[in-house]
């Protein structure tokens, strides 16, 4: 079965700054990978999907997320954030249908 | 508009108690899926079902029970034998038989406490 890590619980930044959060995944087969956004007592929101093709990912948003198959990895990116990004951000992962699995997240704050 | 609609966006529940959370979709979704998210721990999933009439637990299904008599419909009844509820609850569908594969549509969730 597959797992996925975020090493960040919290990521702070200051507005107009670069953030990349990280994403890493262990699977013994193939995957699709995703990012989701989730703001305050809301649900979760497609953020970006990787499941072929070019690994650099746009999204919405201005969000984009390279896949690292060497790496297992799958980390978000985002070159200037806003103080409307601050919510909590998790990676995603399915092993082509047999399993999908979330990470434990992490909750971005972007600083005036 | 389509979308995932969940009700109600609170609800509380006393000892003893079954409650019933409500999750409806107009998207056509073959699948659906029940989702419980507490702080730090992500999202665990409950039950899904990929299909009307079928369903299958997920990693957390003990103390909770659901059905799919419609395709649009997939309610949760959380049991007195869930002696820990608390929580803030997320129902998702998704397109296609092969659904685990898809991503997914949330609703904004129901918050259970207990009284």
């Amino acid at each position: 079965a597959q797992s996925v890590t975020q090493l960040d619980s919290q990521v702070p930044v200051f507005e107009e700054a670069p953030v990349e959060l990280r994403c890493n995944y262990s699977s013994s087969v193939s995957v699709y990978l995703f990012w989701y956004v989730q703001y305050p007592n809301q649900g979760l929101q497609l953020l970006l999907k990787y499941l072929s093709g070019s690994t650099l990912v746009k999204g919405i948003n201005g969000f984009e997320a390279e896949f690292n198959k060497s790496q297992t990895s799958f980390h978000l990116r985002k070159p200037s954030v806003h103080i409307s990004d601050t919510a909590e951000y998790f990676c995603a992962v399915s092993d082509y249908g047999q399993n999908f699995v979330f990470g434990p997240g992490t909750r971005l704050s972007v600083l005036p | 508009d389509g979308g995932i609609t969940q009700s109600p966006k609170y609800l509380f529940r006393k000892e003893g108690q079954n409650v019933t959370l409500s999750c409806e979709q107009n998207l056509n979704h073959d699948a659906m899926y029940w989702y419980r998210q507490d702080p730090g721990q992500g999202l665990r999933l409950i039950y899904y079902s990929q299909i009307v009439n079928d369903f299958q637990k997920g990693d957390i299904a003990e103390g909770y029970s659901v059905s799919r008599e419609k395709k649009e419909s997939f309610p949760l009844t959380v049991t007195s034998a869930q002696k820990n509820p608390t929580a803030f609850y997320l129902c998702a569908s998704s397109m296609g038989r092969d659904a685990l594969s898809q991503p997914q549509h949330f609703g904004d969730g129901t918050r259970l406490s207990i009284l």
